[in-house]
């Protein structure tokens, strides 16, 4: 079936730099997109969401970008924290019935 | 209060026994789900229970039974679990099951089955 996915299992960064985590979308149905953030043992934590009739979307040091014409999502996190470390996931809305996660990428900030 | 809490935290049962897992929530949701997560995987869902009605199964094995007793609680009542079955149980909630909202997520009940 139709899923979402995330280009790289890992990433790693330098504390204060800019992160980018993407996510590929493969159903042109999704009308709603939501990134969580997922420390360990602990349930996925709402960090920010888009619906598709935005491009981009702007909160606490974060920005999803979403881009319809190639089915892509990004995260930026802006000045990296040692407490941004955790598994981050995309998820997507195909109109409105069950959200479908992406794989997952594991952000690692070292100070 | 935007929390769902899950109870117990940690479980380990055997392969015969019979255990319940629970979920609450106060936000006025009216839709809550289980998922389920292995390690270093995306949660897989498992049940939608739209105004305390079961709309979804993810052709889930008979030995997890869900129960929604009111619009506020959600159980997952387990029996006959095989060792593949350990995994974090994730119980989440949204206003509604068919709208673009955000799910809320517990903090998950972390299973070991022996």
């Amino acid at each position: 079936g139709e899923s979402v996915g995330l280009h790289l299992p890992t990433l790693s960064v330098q504390e204060g730099d800019n992160s980018i985590i993407n996510c590929a979308y493969s159903n042109s149905a999704s009308d709603y997109f939501i990134w969580y953030k997922q420390e360990s043992g602990k349930g996925p934590q709402f960090i920010i969401d888009i619906r598709s009739n935005m491009d981009k979307r702007q909160g606490q040091r974060v920005t999803v970008l979403l881009n319809k014409t190639v089915k892509h999502l990004s995260l930026q996190i802006a000045a990296t924290q040692p407490g941004d470390s955790a598994v981050y996931f995309c998820a997507e809305n195909p109109a409105g019935t069950a959200l479908i996660f992406g794989k997952g990428t594991t952000l690692s900030v070292s100070s | 209060d935007t929390e769902v809490t899950q109870t117990p935290k940690h479980l380990v049962m055997g392969m015969t026994n019979k255990k319940s897992l629970k979920c609450e929530q106060h936000m006025g949701h009216r839709a809550m789900y289980w998922y389920k997560q292995k390690a270093k995987k995306p949660p897989e869902l498992m049940f939608v229970y739209s105004y305390e009605k079961l709309s979804i199964n993810e052709s889930v094995p008979s030995r997890f039974s869900p129960e929604c007793p009111n619009s506020s609680l959600l159980n997952l009542h387990l029996h006959a679990l095989q060792p593949e079955d350990s995994a974090l149980y994730l119980c989440a909630s949204s206003p509604t099951a068919g709208g673009s909202y955000e799910q809320y997520f517990g903090p998950g009940t972390r299973l070991t089955v022996t």
